[in-house]
This record gives structure tokens, C-alpha cells and sequence, in this order.
């Protein structure tokens, strides 16, 4: 059954620890992105790879860190410089090219710090 | 940076009626795409426009990309209790990256049964 995991789904930390969030897809594609949603902000852009071991910052990349050492795996840790880290996060995936790549998100990981 | 004015924030409809979610850019767009989020859940891919005036359907959709490929529009013919969630859209522009898309902030739509 392919498709993007996320995990957990619920996430508690103390301020001022680090904290990664993991994110797996299995569809092959070589392209993926980690987002953040805030109520009423929509999807802002943290960070994107378009191939192994490479890899963007998007429009809102302070405080966070990601690697992309397989094609697989693309985790992303909030850093305790993260000023506002709760929110919900969303990792997603596409292929490469100007056609056929819609992006498929997984189901998100809602991170909490107290 | 460039950004993707969606409009309304809400809208809230009676079961039957139609709904409609624009989104606008100050400069040409390459292409766009539609999501759709259901509550508590994740967005999912509807559609990308591409060419200029481009209009597509999807049962009761019907996604518009203007001539300027400057704006788009989603709309939804007699609304279901289904079709409740948030829709974005999400643009792309030339000589930027390919993979990179900004969401606009999305239209949360409530029906009432």
C-alpha cells in the first residue's frame, strides 16, 4: 500500500528541547517537502529536496534543520531556536517534472510544546 | 516573496447552494493547483490548471484559470454535506523551481444540512 506516513501523530515536548519529526514515503518520488499550518495561515514552506542529499529552504526555514540521506526519508527537527514550533506539520511528495507532479501529504504530525 | 491571495477566509452555505473560492496573484502564474482538506485531515490534489483560460470539470467542480493566468476560481454547483473542508490553491511561477508551490491561506467551507 504506498503512500507518505508521518509519525506520531501527536507530539509533546518541554520548551527548549530539540524534537524530530519523522517522515516516509514509499511512492518513489524524488521530491519532498515539509510544511507547517497554523489556523488561518494555509501551508507555509519549510524545507524541500528535490533528490538525495540535497535540499531548499522555503519561506520559513528558522529554526528548523531536515536531512534527506535516502529517497525514502526526510526528517525534519524543530530546533529549540524554533520561537513558535506548536502547530501542525505536514510532510509531503511529488515527482519530478512540470506535469503529474501534484503533491501527496501524509497525515501530519501535531506538535505541542509546553 | 510572491504570494497567492485566496478569498473569502469562510464561507458558509445551506446544503443545494453554490459555492465559489477565488485566488489571485499580482504577477503571471505558471500554473496552479487545487487542494481540498478535510477536517482533521490532510490535503489532497483535485487539480492544475496550465494554460491560459483553461477551464476543467470534476462532477460538480468547475476550476477556471484566467486569461492572464493571473487568477483562478473553484466552484462547486449545489453544495453536498461532503464537500465541507478548506480549499487552497497553490501557485507556481516561471523561472522559479519547479517543486516549490505557495499555498494560498485557503477557504474553509461549512454546509448546512
Amino acid at each position: 500500500d504506498g503512500g507518505i506516513t508521518q509519525s506520531p501523530k501527536y507530539l509533546f515536548r518541554k520548551e527548549g528541547q530539540n524534537v524530530t519529526l519523522s517522515c516516509e514515503q514509499n511512492l518513489n518520488h524524488d521530491a519532498m517537502y515539509w510544511y507547517r499550518q497554523d489556523p488561518g495561515q494555509g501551508l507555509r514552506l519549510i524545507y524541500y529536496s528535490q533528490i538525495v542529499n540535497d535540499f531548499q529552504k522555503g519561506d520559513i526555514a528558522e529554526g528548523y534543520s531536515v536531512s534527506r540521506e535516502k529517497k525514502e526519508s526526510f526528517p525534519l527537527t524543530v530546533t529549540s531556536a524554533q520561537k513558535n514550533p506548536t502547530a501542525f506539520y505536514l510532510c509531503a511528495s511529488s515527482l519530478k517534472g512540470l506535469v503529474n507532479n501534484e503533491q501527496f501529504f501524509g497525515p501530519g504530525t501535531r506538535l505541542t510544546v509546553l | 516573496g510572491q504570494q497567492v491571495m485566496q478569498i473569502p477566509q469562510y464561507q458558509h452555505v445551506q446544503e443545494g447552494e453554490d459555492f465559489t473560492t477565488y485566488c489571485n496573484s499580482s504577477t503571471t502564474l505558471s500554473n496552479i493547483q487545487w487542494y481540498k482538506q478535510r477536517p482533521g485531515g490532510h490535503p489532497v490534489f483535485l487539480i492544475q490548471l496550465v494554460k491560459s483560460g483553461e477551464v476543467k470539470k470534476q462532477k460538480r467542480l468547475t476550476f477556471q484559470f484566467g486569461e492572464a493566468k493571473k487568477n483562478s476560481s473553484l466552484h462547486i454547483t449545489a453544495t453536498q454535506t461532503t464537500d465541507v473542508g478548506t480549499y487552497f490553491c497553490a501557485g507556481r511561477w516561471s523561472g522559479g523551481s519547479n517543486y516549490k508551490l505557495t499555498f494560498g491561506k485557503g477557504t474553509l467551507l461549512t454546509v448546512n444540512p
